[in-house]
């Protein structure tokens, strides 16, 4: 069993929807961090969370620490936006643990 | 501007070959990593430094090797002994201490032949 987990693993919206991601987690954790790689494979940090809610621009991450569960929306999504999407989370072992991503399509 | 440069973006070696993924890094970071990626998993860890001349193996070290001997340099190589080589490389970067993230390279595609 991963000890992160995705959903949905694959994701097509048409451009202008509210995109939503999850990702729960089993282990305790110290932060979590939402991902993104583009098709050329370079990996871009997004956000990192400890508690509650963080926003940059479309962007929208939180984190429920009682239930191990976050969220990443997009709001008014647009093709630029179709990429993976990955959850990771920092534990006191001292690295990560990834999920498998989610990969977003957004359809002009 | 800092970052981390993995070189080559494109690799391609013939079966039984040994071969080295470059990964270079000018944000000062103590410590770096390398993943593998392969279709439909996570990235998992190959190795691990915490500081310069020490590392650490990971969840999948057995036919990979690595060096430290400069801080802003961790060499991957990928010796004959990996059975499936082929896979996408990404070396990592972070400041240890407290919470941080994590600086990502670009990442070298190998295809082994």
């Amino acid at each position: 069993k991963n000890e992160v987990e995705q959903s949905p693993q694959n994701l097509t919206a048409q451009e202008g929807e509210f995109i939503t991601i999850n990702c729960s987690y089993s282990v305790g954790i110290s932060a979590l961090h939402w991902l993104q790689q583009h098709p050329g494979g370079g990996i871009v940090s997004l956000f990192m969370l400890s508690s509650g809610k963080k926003k940059h621009g479309r962007l929208i991450a939180t984190i429920n620490i009682q239930e191990k569960h976050s969220s990443l929306h997009i709001t008014a999504s647009h093709p630029r936006d179709s990429a993976v999407y990955i959850c990771a989370v920092w534990v006191a072992s001292n690295q990560f643990y990834f999920g498998t991503g989610t990969s977003l399509t957004v359809i002009p | 501007d800092g970052g981390i440069t993995q070189s080559p973006k494109y690799l391609f070696r013939k079966e039984g070959q040994n071969v080295t993924l470059s990964c270079e890094q000018n944000l000062n970071h103590d410590a770096m990593y390398w993943y593998r990626q392969d279709p439909g998993q996570g990235l998992r860890l190959i190795y691990y430094s915490q500081i310069v001349n020490d590392f650490q193996k990971g969840d999948i070290a057995e036919g990979y090797s690595v060096s430290r001997e400069k801080k802003e340099s961790f060499p991957l190589t990928v010796t004959s002994a990996q059975k499936n080589p082929t896979a996408f490389y990404l070396c990592a970067s972070r400041r240890t201490g407290g919470e941080s993230g994590y600086t990502f390279g670009s990442g070298t595609r190998l295809t082994v032949v």
